[in-house]
């Protein structure tokens, strides 16, 4: 069974600092995606970046970046240059790849607070 | 651009009552997915449809009954409303991923915008 953890309940960030958020994953399949999705205060869910178990570079996309160590199975999501918009609740998810549909599983979330 | 639609946004239930969440989908996904939101619990999986005319349990389905009605549609019905399914529940599809080895493809979930729903 897949399971994802995320150790940090609440997170604080100066505004323009960095910030990773961490998540660790367990799983025994070799073909598996990992995500973030973002759910600020308004409760939608927001797709920020993926990784694939056999992407050889780590994901980007823009402010974002996925810091991918396969052999630690950790999947830490790096927030740079930090905004007031970036203050909600992160999660991260997995799902095997090889068994077709599968659902994401999620982990228990970070709340990112950055402060002016 | 609608994406995941679900209805109600909120709704307050009596202890023992019925109600269906209705969830429609534009993108012409064939896996859909019904979850749930507690504090401090993360999203738990419900129910999900692979493809159209399947259904299968996740790892909250007790007190729950799901409908794939077509492609577009997968609805979610507590038949004897409790307490403890008070939570936010949200509906959410993906593309259908091909099986194959070594497979890189990106298919995140789609999800709506979420049903507050309170069972007193």
């Amino acid at each position: 069974a897949q399971k994802i953890t995320q150790t940090q309940p609440g997170m604080f960030v100066q505004e323009k600092e960095a910030v990773t958020l961490d998540c660790t994953y367990d799983t025994s399949d070799p073909s598996y995606g990992l995500f973030w999705y973002k759910q600020p205060s308004s409760g939608e869910m927001i797709f920020l970046i993926y990784q694939g178990s056999y992407d050889q570079q780590n994901a980007t996309e823009g402010r974002y970046s996925l810091n991918f160590q396969k052999a630690r199975k950790s999947a830490n999501l790096v927030i740079s240059a930090s905004q007031l918009g970036d203050s909600a609740m992160y999660f991260c998810a997995m799902r095997d790849l090889n068994s077709g549909n599968t659902p994401l599983v999620f982990g228990k979330g970070t709340r990112l607070s950055v402060i002016a | 651009n609608a994406g995941v639609t679900q209805t109600p946004k909120f709704q307050v239930l009596k202890t023992g009552q019925s109600m269906t969440l209705q969830c429609a989908q534009d993108m012409n996904h064939n896996s859909m997915y019904w979850y749930r939101q507690d504090p401090g619990m993360g999203l738990r999986l419900i129910y999900y449809s692979a493809s159209e005319g399947t259904t299968d349990k996740g790892e909250v389905p007790n007190g729950y009954n799901v409908s794939r009605l077509n492609k577009r549609e997968f609805s979610l019905r507590l038949e004897s409303a409790a307490p403890s399914q008070t939570s936010v529940y949200f509906c959410a599809s993906s593309e259908a991923l091909p099986r194959r080895a070594r497979q890189t493809y990106n298919s995140p979930l789609h999800f709506g915008n979420g049903t507050r729903l309170t069972v007193t």
